[in-house]
């Protein structure tokens, strides 16, 4: 079975600060990880994913396959950060791969 | 590409009427997923397709449920009959499995329903 945990439902950072949002997984194979946004009423949208190592819009994430982590950072927030952002496993179930969803952390950068 | 089509963007129903969400995938993407969002249990996998076939349904929540894909362009979710507790954000993603390829999934702008 694969899991994700995102074990804060809620963020709060000042503007400029570092901010990590945490995601630990389970998964028995070798993982794909996702990181995705949604902003205020919008769509889901793809911030980044394992396979590149890409920064995007400041923000990184190394998947660590010790600590089973893959934890999304930046070393400072801004306002426009503020959002939902909720990391996703991509593996195998049964026959084919799907993705699967932690319950999402709401980032808020205060001024 | 225009990317995941969805319509109606908003829904507002009564209680007991059929609700029918439609869903237009990417074009070329091959699989299909349809998640509903609430403030209360975030983001649920209700059902997804690959090549037009239904995969997994086990989340789709009760019979008053289904899902259909005729083609490779267009999938409908249906409420019959619909209920308060289906008021929720309902999301259409899309996806190209294939094996080597990244899998990340595209979604659509979500339909708001609400059931009165």
């Amino acid at each position: 079975a694969q899991r994700v945990t995102q074990p804060e439902k809620l963020l709060s950072v000042f503007k400029g600060a570092p901010v990590e949002l945490k995601c630990n997984y389970s998964y028995s194979g070798s993982p794909e990880l996702f990181w995705y946004v949604q902003y205020s009423r919008q769509r889901l949208q793809l911030l980044l994913r394992h396979i590149s190592r890409e920064s995007i819009k400041g923000f990184t994430a190394d998947l660590n396959k010790g600590e089973t982590s893959f934890h999304l950072k930046k070393p400072f927030a801004q306002e426009e950060d503020s959002a939902m952002y909720y990391c996703a496993l991509s593996g195998l179930s049964g026959s084919a791969r799907q993705l699967t969803f932690g319950s999402g952390t709401q980032l808020t950068v205060l001024p | 590409d225009a990317g995941v089509i969805q319509s109606p963007r908003h829904e507002v129903t009564e209680m007991g009427q059929e609700v029918t969400l439609r869903c237009k995938p990417i074009s070329g993407h091959n699989s299909l997923f349809w998640y509903r969002q609430t403030m209360m249990r975030g983001l649920e996998l209700l059902i997804y397709f690959n090549n037009n076939v239904p995969i997994d349904d086990s989340g789709m929540p009760e019979d008053r449920f289904s899902a259909k894909m005729p083609n490779a362009s267009f999938s409908t979710l249906k409420i019959q009959p619909s209920e308060p507790r289906d008021s929720a954000v309902y999301f259409c993603a899309s996806s190209l499995a294939q094996a080597g390829r990244s899998y990340e999934q595209y979604f659509g702008p979500g339909t708001r329903l609400t059931v009165t």
